[in-house]
């Protein structure tokens, strides 16, 4: 079946700090791979997706590329702030076209002023 | 756009009563609907996939007499918790499909006393 590994958290950072949180997942053919924030109390917000290989998905500073050969999907940050504070899922749909999400377990980011 | 509600944001019941659930979809029409349940600091488990005018599909190990699900609408899923007991105090996010993306809900924060 399909599953996502995400680092375990949480990761502390200071503010401007380098961010990377590690994704590697297990699909049979092309999962399309996404990545949700979730900020404290509220459900989950899309940040970035990418639906092929080699995809490079970014929004709002964040990135993270789609690498089918080492079936990554590490998020990056090269300078973070206290607002960032969050918790990230990695996530795939299947290439079925259907598009029930499997999540991976969650990271907590807490960036300190 | 793609802003998906639900209601309450929180509710506090006793142990026994039924609680309905709501989730909408502001700005589009959505045919399939997902309902999630997180426990603290845990990723979000699929419970079952709501379609428009036809029965749920219940994840493996969810009791489909216990949460009901009705998609009556293209904008409206219900979930009750019928009887519910302290177990069931979770938070419950919905989703609703607006092809090929989920958008997620806010979230309702359960508590059975």
């Amino acid at each position: 079946g399909n599953s996502v590994t995400q680092m375990e958290g949480p990761v502390t950072l200071s503010e401007e700090a380098f961010l990377t949180i590690n994704c590697t997942y297990t699909a049979t053919g092309y999962p399309s791979l996404f990545w949700y924030v979730q900020y404290p109390g509220e459900g989950l917000q899309l940040l970035l997706k990418a639906t092929k290989a080699d995809d490079k998905g970014s929004n709002k500073g964040f990135e993270a590329t789609y690498r089918k050969e080492t079936t990554s999907f590490h998020l990056e940050k090269g300078s973070v702030q206290v607002s960032d504070s969050a918790v990230y899922f990695c996530a795939l749909t299947p290439d079925s076209g259907y598009s029930t999400l499997t999540f991976g377990k969650g990271t907590m980011l807490l960036v300190s002023p | 756009g793609a802003v998906v509600s639900q209601h309450p944001s929180w509710v506090i019941c006793k142990s026994g009563t039924s609680v309905k659930i709501e989730c909408r979809s502001l700005d589009f029409q959505a045919t399939t609907m997902f309902w999630y349940r997180q426990f603290p600091k845990q990723s979000l488990m699929l419970m079952a996939t709501s379609n428009e005018g036809s029965k749920a599909t219940y994840e493996q190990g969810v009791e489909k007499d216990k949460f009901l699900i009705n998609h009556a609408s293209l904008t409206l899923s219900t979930l009750t918790v019928t009887s519910a007991h302290p177990e069931d105090s979770s938070f419950y996010i919905c989703s609703a499909e607006d092809t090929p993306l989920q958008y997620f809900g806010p979230g309702t924060r359960l508590l059975v006393l």
